[in-house]
Order: structure tokens, then C-alpha cells, then sequence
């Protein structure tokens, strides 16, 4: 079936703008996860949603960041006031209820900030 | 604080040699473990969990709770073997719901020789 998708695959964005990054689950997965992956940074834990729980925001690096699941699917993640440091790829997961260590990611977007 | 360390970014190896990636953890408990793997121009999936006891594509996992490690072992190396390996030990405390945030290594990229 069909995997985890992401979109736009590469943005390019003006220092100051707003960004709006998408995440479809895989179906019936009731957990999702946006992680960052940097150079010299590694897998950076961003937030995650399960079911109906008050999302996980611990990871997220400042309020410019915010996420949000809609209707238990699909999941956008948002970047205000872009800054150079948020040029990073943006990886999204999902898991199935009882699994979550087996998260299937999805191929990220790139996101460049000039 | 919790910590994974993969000290070595960077590991080369000629095609049939042994080949260990490093992993160690600084958790008081007992974590979980698991390791991931991202192959060039392939999304990052589970590799293995260190529960299950099992042997991946050649790979095994070794927990040292005295040492705190986790390496990745294969015993002769395979060209396919080249990519970026993230180590994740997890706490049960970051399990909600069947929700896990995994807390990455920084990865290493291993490059396997001909």
C-alpha cells in the first residue's frame, strides 16, 4: 500500500516567510511524528500526535514552530518568520497503535531558507 | 539528561571485513533499543529491535547494560551495507499510548569498499 507521503518534496524560502509543510499517514496509523534532520545535528524530535491525546510538543525548538493533525490524518507542520537555521530536512513518521517503535517515514522535504 | 553517543560519523570498511558501528546511551532503566537505517535515496526505516533478538540482513545487536553500549555488529561486511545508521534507545517513559518519541543518535555514514 501506499506509504508515507510529504509534501512539497524541496522548498525554497526567503528569510522572514512563513512555510507550511504537509504530512499524509499512512491509513489507519493513529500516531504521527515530525522529526528535523540537520547536518552535524542528526534525528531531531520535533512533536508527535496520537489519536485524540494532547500532542507531544517537547521537541519543537521555538514558538515559531507549530503542528497540527487534522481529523486524526493529515498533519501540517509550520514555520513563521523562517530563520537560515531552519534549513533542514523535515521527516514525517507514522505508527501503528501499539507500535510505535516501528515509525514509517515518510522522504522528507528539504527546506532552504536563503 | 537523556544521551545516545555515536562517536564515529564517518566508518569505512572493505567489502568482507567485520564491521561494528558504535552506539552508547546514558539512561538510568532499562531502555529499549533499537537501530535504523537509511539507505542513499531511500527513506530511514527500522533496522532491528534489540528485543526481538534477531539477526537483520547480517546485523546483530549487543546490549552491555554495564557498559551502556549497543553496538551494531556484522560479521562480513556487503557492499549494500553502505548507508546511515542511527542508533535509538528508548525509555518506556516515552511511550504514550502506544505513541515513542525516538531519541536519535547523530548517525553514522558507513561506506562499505569494494
Amino acid at each position: 500500500g501506499a506509504g508515507v507521503s510529504q509534501s512539497p518534496s524541496n522548498k525554497v524560502t526567503e528569510k522572514g516567510k512563513d512555510v507550511e509543510l504537509r504530512c499524509d499517514p499512512i491509513s489507519g496509523h493513529t500516531a504521527l511524528y515530525w522529526y528535523r534532520q540537520s547536518l552535524g545535528q542528526g534525528l531531531e524530535f520535533l512533536i508527535y500526535f496520537q489519536g485524540n491525546s494532547a500532542p507531544d510538543k517537547s521537541g519543537l525548538p521555538s514558538d515559531r514552530f507549530s503542528a497540527e493533525r487534522t481529523g486524526g490524518s493529515v498533519s501540517t507542520l509550520t514555520i513563521q518568520r523562517t530563520q537560515q537555521e531552519d534549513s533542514a530536512v523535515y521527516l514525517c513518521a507514522s505508527s501503528p497503535k501499539r507500535k510505535g517503535y516501528e515509525q514509517y517515514f515518510g522522504p522528507g522535504t528539504r527546506l532552504t531558507v536563503t | 539528561a537523556q544521551r545516545v553517543t555515536q562517536p564515529e560519523k564517518l566508518l569505512s570498511v572493505f567489502k568482507g571485513a567485520p564491521v561494528e558501528l558504535k552506539c552508547n546511551y546514558s539512561y538510568s532503566g532499562s531502555p529499549e533499543l533499537f537501530w535504523y537505517v537509511q539507505y542513499s535515496r531511500q527513506r530511514l526505516q527500522l533496522l532491528l529491535r534489540h528485543i526481538s533478538r534477531e539477526s537483520i540482513k547480517g546485523f546483530t545487536a549487543d546490549l552491555n547494560k554495564g557498559e551502556t553500549s549497543f553496538h551494531l555488529k556484522k560479521p562480513f561486511a556487503q557492499e549494500e551495507d553502505s548507508a546511515m545508521y542511527y542508533c535509538a534507545p528508548q525509555l518506556p517513559v516515552f511511550i504514550i499510548q502506544g505513541a515513542q518519541k525516538l531519541v536519535f543518535g547523530q548517525g553514522t555514514r558507513l561506506t562499505i569498499n569494494p
